[in-house]
């Protein structure tokens, strides 16, 4: 069974910095690029980031480009968000995506629980 | 880039009734299109993923027509659990777009 578990949110104050992870199991860890999904209150969803299944390709949506790093440990099945420069529009909940094809795919077929990130003075 | 608008914003149906939602491209996207339910809580779940194919476990109610530019999402009879948002979505080398979001609720 596929299971993505997301840690590592909570409050924090404008201009500080969070890591997030998610710790995956059930699949083929490193064959599967992984992806960050956000959706802040009462708005849709929001793709801000993928990871290569290697690790060696890095993507981001313009409004995290410069303030978030996004990595992955293989042997150790998890992904990261490091998060910087934070500001109140990036307070969300963040979702963990995989893919649904190995190696590099259209769509996400199994999504965390999400993690709340709060950022406020 | 392309974008993705969902329409009607809010659908207010009864159960048994069936649901008609729409995803409009701004460019043609083939049929590489996709079609998520979320609910509060809880984690998105792709249903329907290349326009019309359905994933695992996906019941049959649920279908997805369209190619190009116009998309639909269809139950055909809705349950109790199917009312939450309906996102659609698409990836453009890797960005990835979804559609504002499409309500579903009980009438």
């Amino acid at each position: 069974e596929v299971q993505l578990l997301e840690s590592g949110g909570g409050l924090v104050q404008p201009g500080g910095s969070l890591r997030l992870s998610c710790a995956a199991s059930g699949f083929s860890f490193s064959r599967y690029s992984m992806n960050w999904v956000r959706q802040a209150p009462g708005k849709g969803l929001e793709w801000i980031s993928t990871i290569s299944a290697g690790g060696t390709g890095t993507y981001y949506a313009d409004s995290v480009t410069g303030r978030f790093t996004i990595s992955r440990d293989n042997s150790k099945n998890m992904v990261y968000l490091q998060m910087n420069s934070l500001r109140a529009d990036d307070t969300a909940v963040y979702y963990c995506a995989k893919d649904k094809v190995s190696y590099s795919s259209d769509y996400f077929d199994f999504w965390g629980q999400g993690i709340l990130v709060t950022v406020s003075s | 880039e392309i974008v993705l608008t969902q329409s009607p914003a809010t659908l207010s149906l009864s159960p048994g009734e069936r649901a008609t939602l729409s995803c409009r491209a701004s460019q043609s996207v083939s049929s590489s299109l996709a079609w998520y339910q979320h609910k509060p809580g809880q984690a998105p779940r792709l249903l329907i993923w290349d326009a019309s194919n359905r994933a695992t476990g996906i019941p049959p109610r649920f279908s997805g027509s369209g190619s190009g530019t116009d998309f639909t999402l269809t139950i055909s009879s809705l349950e109790p659990e199917d009312f939450a948002v309906y996102y659609c979505q698409r990836r453009h080398d890797w960005m990835y777009t979804f559609g504002q979001g499409t309500k579903l609720e009980i009438k």
